[in-house]
């Protein structure tokens, strides 16, 4: 069984397109995030939730919007794509809200944007 | 300005060869985890250090944790075409809930 599962794996679309990435954890964890991973492959925070409770929002462009409609499921919708957008998109959870707790990542989604 | 400075960024070396990858920041951080990514795949947890000074090995892995908390290291004793990865290390800070991460080192190892 998959623990954090992201769909989908490949996204191709073009500038000006809205598009959404879904994130499911199994693990009952209580805190879910979204990464990006840019071509360098320097991981940066996004957004974390705690049982569907906006924690922390980095300095992302309101062109994200994230979307927790429970505890077991983070979503992420960006709107008007543009080609910085380009990268890979990874969803993590941990057990609890704080910063010993180990993260669990999924397998990425890999955003083009042409 | 990089929280966590890896180095080296890239390190390729023969089979049966030791490495050691360091990890360091001029910030003082609770505790410090390291990750290894491998192509199309989500980083995995390795270790979590917390005490300053603290060792901990996992096989042939040794991860070091500075006195001051301000610094990591991973040694790989025989390395094996399997310990090929990006291993990332994570630094939490006292009262932020927000883990950094390094730039990553990219290991490949020759068989």
């Amino acid at each position: 069984d998959t623990a954090v599962s992201q769909t989908p794996k490949y996204l191709v679309t073009q500038m000006g397109n809205d598009k959404s990435i879904k994130c499911e954890q199994n693990l009952g964890h209580d805190t879910m995030y979204w990464y990006k991973q840019d071509s360098k492959k320097f991981l940066k925070i996004m957004f974390s939730y705690n049982n569907k409770e906006l924690i922390i929002n980095e300095t992302v462009p309101n062109r994200f919007s994230p979307k927790s409609p429970d505890k077991a499921h983070l979503n992420l919708h960006i709107n008007s794509l543009e080609l910085g957008d380009s990268a890979v998109y990874f969803c993590a959870s941990s057990s609890q809200d704080g910063f010993n707790s180990p993260l669990h990542f999924g397998n990425g989604t890999r955003l083009t944007v042409t | 300005t990089q929280l966590l400075e890896q180095s080296p960024q890239f390190l390729s070396i023969q089979e049966g060869e030791n490495l050691t990858v360091y990890c360091n920041s001029s910030s003082v951080f609770s505790s410090l985890q390291w990750y290894r990514q491998e192509p199309g795949e989500g980083p995995v947890l390795l270790v979590t250090v917390v005490t300053g000074g603290e060792v901990k090995k996992l096989k042939r892995l040794t991860f070091q944790f500075g006195d001051a908390r301000k610094d990591s290291s991973l040694h790989i004793t025989a390395a094996q075409p399997g310990d090929t990865g990006l291993y990332l290390c994570a630094g939490a800070q006292g009262g932020s809930e927000k883990l950094v991460f390094g730039k990553g080192t990219k290991l490949t190892v020759n068989p």
